[in-house]
């Protein structure tokens, strides 16, 4: 799984700031997906991606935007943090729409 | 939308005995995930059933996809520590819609040696 890497691993910031989250990978696939997991909440799905050209909404996009700047970078931002956004967000590819989803070692963000 | 449930949310049994984690779906599924995730760590794909009333065995580790494709069953015979982590089902509907996976909520195996 070290095929798909996120960046930064932990991060802490403040209300209002301005966050990148960055997911790499080098499995040649075309789908990318960003969730994140709260505690008792599972994993929700905020964006996902077929390839460049193609973004799309997840179930939680509120809040949030990303940018697919090639085939193998996915990247979430939150453009103004805020503490309900604190949790854990994971990177995700897939080779096809029903295949297995492969999944980064995740973000820990905590917003004050 | 889309919801999938699963049950139950945390499930604590001694070291060797059995454990059972339900998924059941609003609506119909093309197809249903399993995934496991270590404390700490990020999920990981057990396997995928497709066809209605499907079996799939894995060593200990046994998963049944309804005949109504709505629920789907994980079972894990004699649970040994290294099974402890959360279990999460994953399904997508057939058809057009939002793509990516409609998680379940998990259940947390915690075990007592």
């Amino acid at each position: 799984d070290a095929d798909v890497t996120q960046t930064p691993r932990n991060r802490i910031t403040k209300t209002g700031k301005r966050i990148m989250l960055e997911c790499s990978q080098t499995k040649g696939h075309d789908r990318m997906y960003w969730y994140r997991q709260d505690p008792g909440l599972g994993l929700r799905l905020i964006y996902y991606s077929f390839d460049v050209k193609d973004i799309n909404k997840g179930e939680i996009s509120d809040g949030y935007s990303v940018s697919r700047q090639a085939q193998a970078k996915f990247s979430l931002s939150l453009e103004s943090a805020i503490p309900n956004q604190t949790a854990l967000y994971f990177c995700a590819t897939s080779v096809s729409r029903r295949g297995e989803q492969f999944f980064g070692p995740g973000t820990r963000l905590t917003v004050l | 939308g889309q919801q999938v449930m699963q049950i139950p949310q945390y499930q604590h049994v001694q070291e060797g005995e059995d454990f059972t984690t339900y998924c059941n779906s609003s609506t119909t599924l093309s197809n249903i995930q399993w995934y496991k995730q270590r404390p700490g760590g990020h999920p990981v794909f057990l396997i995928q059933l497709v066809k209605s009333g499907e079996v799939k065995k894995q060593k200990r580790l046994t998963f049944q996809f309804g005949e109504a494709k709505k629920n789907s069953s994980l079972h894990i015979t004699a649970t040994q520590t290294t099974d402890v982590g959360t279990y999460f089902c994953a399904g997508h509907t057939g058809g057009g819609g939002a793509d990516g996976l409609t998680f379940g909520k998990g259940t947390h195996l915690i075990i007592q040696p």
